[in-house]
């Protein structure tokens, strides 16, 4: 098992509501990133925590947001859903900020705005 | 920003024959390129990867190549099991104060294996 839990595995939400996905890491790993999947395509980077900082984003609006906590577990928070944001969550963890550790990525969470 | 180009977007092989899956990245910075296998409903995998320093990485039937002035890189499968089937992605990776460690993803390629 990859040691790397995410919550809830599916979710059904209505366009302009907000939605909370969680992510555990795996044991050791201090960084959290956080990928949106639309179907069909790559992963997308949305944003990465590392020691309960942001460490990075991508191109995503404000509206997608997040925290980091002690034991290293995270949220991805995203605010007005909007029917694009249908999509697989990703949460994958890693050690070291800005080191080049392969990532273990979680089974996601599959989001539809409805 | 980085630009990862994967190519083919679908492959069929038959069984026993070998599979070649072919990207190209846009930022000489890049230095971390992992392929990663995710079969339908799943998570992606890391399968196998390679640093910079390094041309050629092998592992078992997996093997990947880098060429850096190029700036390409593929995956090579040998010995093509149906179990191989899944969609591959490659990605590149520069660590940056702005990106910290974000993995810039290809579209994919879907690899069916046939009996």
């Amino acid at each position: 098992e990859t040691g790397v839990t995410q919550s809830p595995t599916h979710l059904i939400k209505t366009r302009g509501q907000q939605v909370t996905l969680r992510c555990s890491s795996q044991s050791g790993h201090n960084t959290v990133s956080w990928y949106q999947q639309a179907l069909g395509q790559g992963p997308q980077f949305i944003f990465q925590y590392y020691r309960e900082e942001e460490n990075g984003r991508g191109n995503f609006p404000p509206r997608f947001s997040g925290l980091q906590f002690p034991n290293y577990s995270s949220e991805l928070n995203v605010n007005a859903l909007e029917l694009d944001d249908s999509a697989l969550y990703l949460c994958a963890s890693s050690s070291g900020g800005n080191t080049n550790y392969g990532y273990t990525f979680g089974s996601g969470t599959r989001l539809t705005v409805v | 920003g980085e630009n990862v180009e994967q190519h083919p977007s679908t492959l069929s092989v038959q069984e026993g024959d070998s599979a070649v899956i072919k990207c190209t990245y846009s930022d000489s910075a890049s230095n971390y390129f992992p392929w990663y296998k995710q079969e339908l409903g799943k998570r992606p995998q890391l399968i196998i990867d390679i640093r910079s320093n390094v041309g050629e990485k092998k592992d078992q039937r997996i093997a990947v190549t880098l060429n850096k002035t190029a700036k390409h890189f593929s995956l090579h499968i040998t010995e093509t099991q149906p179990e191989d089937s899944a969609v591959y992605f490659c990605a590149a990776c520069m660590s940056s104060s702005n990106s910290g460690y974000a993995l810039n993803f290809g579209k994919g390629t879907s690899l069916l294996v046939t009996p």
